[in-house]
């Protein structure tokens, strides 16, 4: 058991460009979360994968955001168009199935700053 | 929908103090609660969680109980330590409707001084 890693650890971009995170979640794993934290805030949900399915999207993801996991193993979020307000840390979670749903195993994070 | 209300911080404890930290949740459906921690530098941690009501949780001297008559879901130390310096989230998952994602609170700063 490595852990739930993500990369890149920060990453500092220019409005308007596109950014791209990674999360390898723990192997055995088949479920994968993705959050955002900003200061001061607890995490708030942005997606989750079952397997390679996304089965649910929060309505904090807009359309500028996707994310994808491709066989079910590591997971990718990409931010096109960024805009200031997308500064926050990025957070990554995994768990086993349903029984574990609620014991998820967060990653560091990624923290985007939007310049 | 969902949500979860816990005290605000900063809190700051001398070491061996006693500590709660205070959280409610509203949530339809039957509810698991969690607590978890985030030390300096590192990610979140599931400190302990109680699946039912009148569950007690407990993990490295931490305990918080389940109760449903008063939607609560406090976390207790009886004698904290320096490196109990931390952030504290209470959080949710709700077995009855979205049983996926955990709604968190806002968190509370811990510092405990030697």
């Amino acid at each position: 058991d490595t852990g739930v890693s993500q990369d890149p650890r920060h990453k500092i971009t220019k409005r308007g460009q596109n950014v791209t995170f990674r999360c390898d979640p723990i192997s055995e794993h088949n479920r994968l979360y993705w959050y955002r934290q900003t200061l001061g805030q607890g995490p708030e949900f942005l997606t989750y994968f079952q397997n390679e399915a996304q089965l649910e999207k929060s309505r904090l993801l807009s359309d500028r955001f996707s994310a994808e996991r491709p066989k079910g193993s590591f997971s990718t979020l990409e931010i096109q168009r960024t805009e200031q307000g997308d500064s926050a840390m990025y957070l990554c979670a995994s768990s086993r199935g349903l029984a574990g749903a609620g014991e998820q195993y967060f990653g560091p994070g990624t923290r985007l700053t939007v310049t | 929908g969902d949500s979860v209300t816990q005290m605000e911080g900063p809190v700051t404890l001398s070491e061996e103090a006693f500590l709660t930290i205070n959280c409610t949740y509203t949530a339809t459906g039957y509810p698991s609660l969690f607590w978890y921690v985030q030390y300096p530098g590192e990610g979140l941690q599931l400190l302990l969680k109680a699946t039912k009501a009148d569950d007690k949780g407990s993990n490295k001297g931490f305990e918080a109980t389940y109760r449903k008559e008063t939607t609560s879901f406090h976390l207790e130390k009886g004698s904290v330590q320096v490196s109990d310096s931390a952030v504290y989230f209470c959080a949710l998952i709700n077995s009855g409707g979205s049983n996926y994602k955990l709604t968190f609170g806002k968190g509370t700063l811990l510092t405990v001084n030697p």
